[in-house]
């Protein structure tokens, strides 16, 4: 069965610094990756997504980005993390269409 | 229209009692559509599924109104470890390879 990992749960950072998330799929090949935030009592918010190694689409201009460096890894980077970056920052795996997606457990930022 | 709407709530319903939400959408096209539930301060997890025959598992029963673009999800004999907040979903305009998230619902089941 298919499991997808997130680290670190929860992430306290000082504003300026840098991020580095990583979510990890296992148990399917190929699949679709996203990123998604979620702020506190709000919606889900797209960030990015990938349908392969080294093909990334962002959602939001903003001061994050995105890597594939293998086909079941994702990590969402910062260089200088702003207050407005505090959320749940959740990764999903989804199959060829897409439609159907799958959470990791998440990791919950606070930028202070 | 925005993609997807919902009633953000709180429901607030007894043991027990019925409860339904609905979740309209603006994109014609959609042939699927999902129901997750999240508890606080959790990830979302896949409910359901909702395809024009509708679907039903045990207590939940999601059904499609293609004339009026609204999916529903309803819940019989409400328990209290049903209270979560329920998000719509549904494929993104857009792309095939994205979907839209609801705000979400809020149940509180109530003993």
């Amino acid at each position: 069965s298919q499991t997808i990992h997130q680290w670190p749960a929860t992430l306290v950072q000082p504003v300026g610094s840098p991020l580095s998330l990583e979510c990890t799929v296992e148990g399917t090949s190929n699949p679709n990756l996203y990123w998604y935030r979620q702020a506190a009592g709000r919606g889900l918010q797209l960030l990015f997504y990938s349908v392969g190694i080294g093909q990334i689409s962002s959602e939001v201009p903003q001061n994050l980005s995105a890597s594939r460096p293998q086909d079941r890894q994702f990590i969402l980077s910062s260089k200088k993390l702003l207050l407005s970056d505090s959320g749940f920052y959740l990764c999903a795996w989804g199959g060829l269409a897409g439609v159907e997606q799958f959470f990791g457990p998440g990791t919950r930022l606070t930028v202070l | 229209r925005k993609e997807v709407e919902q009633d953000p709530g709180p429901f607030n319903v007894p043991e027990g009692a019925t409860v339904a939400f609905n979740c309209t959408y603006s994109n014609s096209a959609s042939q699927s559509f999902f129901w997750y539930r999240q508890d606080c301060r959790k990830e979302p997890k896949l409910l359901m599924s909702v395809y024009s025959s509708g679907n039903e598992d045990g207590r939940f029963t999601a059904q499609l109104n293609r004339a009026s673009q609204y999916i529903s999800l309803l819940i019989r004999d409400s328990k209290l470890s049903d209270s979560a907040t329920y998000l719509c979903v549904v494929p993104f305009s857009g792309g095939y390879q994205k979907v839209t998230f609801g705000t979400g619902t809020k149940l509180q089941v109530i003993p």
